[in-house]
């Protein structure tokens, strides 16, 4: 089993619609990343969270460490915010990240 | 804003061959890493280096050396690329601590790199 878990692994869906990527981790953690990636190879920092809540414009990212657990929702989506979404985790004391497999989202006009 | 440069985009070598992937950074950051990325397997790490000179294996370091002559470059090297080298490789650097202090990991934009 993967130290880092994220569902769905595809989510199509249509421009407008809410959507909400999970991420579940194994292990005890100093913070979680949510990264993206579009087509063509390069990887972009969305949030990074260690307790709470974030928001950055349309994107909110929340984490519950007792849970371990953590979702990325993305309200009044658009076909722009057509990507992968990565979801990592750097385990307490560790130097490296610890990736999911990622989500690939597509959204449809 | 930090600035990780890859020295390839797109790269096509052939079996046996050695192939060098260059990495740059430009924030002083202590702690570098090469990354290679899979359909179905996500991000993977090959090697990392936490000081000029100093490296350690990552989860999937078989057929890779790397370099770290200078703090600001980090060379991943295929001795003799395999057609199972064929991948997107990812360069990616964090100023020391940075775990700790809350610093995300900044990445290049890859090359995807094609072993014939």
């Amino acid at each position: 089993k993967n130290e880092v878990e994220q569902s769905p692994q595809n989510l199509t869906a249509q421009e407008g619609e809410f959507i909400t990527i999970n991420c579940s981790y194994s292990v005890g953690i100093s913070a979680l990343h949510w990264l993206q990636q579009h087509p063509g190879g390069g990887i972009v920092s969305l949030f990074m969270l260690s307790s709470g809540k974030k928001k950055h414009g349309r994107l909110i990212a929340t984490i519950n460490i007792q849970e371990k657990h953590s979702s990325l929702h993305i309200t009044a989506s658009h076909p722009r915010d057509s990507a992968v979404y990565i979801c990592a985790v750097r385990p307490s004391g560790a130097q490296k990240l610890v990736f999911g497999q990622g989500t690939r989202l597509t959204i449809n006009p | 804003d930090v600035k990780v440069t890859q020295s390839s985009r797109y790269l096509v070598k052939r079996t046996g061959e050695k192939v060098f992937l260059e990495c740059v950074q430009d924030m002083d950051h202590e702690n570098m890493f090469w990354y290679r990325q899979d359909p179905g397997l996500g991000l993977r790490l090959i090697y990392f280096s936490y000081d000029v000179k100093m490296k350690e294996k990552g989860d999937i370091p078989e057929g890779y050396s790397v370099s770290r002559e200078k703090k600001e470059r980090f060379s991943l090297i295929l001795e003799s690329a395999s057609t199972n080298q064929t991948s997107m490789y990812l360069c990616a650097s964090i100023i020391s601590g940075g775990g700790v202090y809350g610093q995300p990991q900044h990445f290049g934009d890859g090359t995807r790199l094609s072993i014939l």
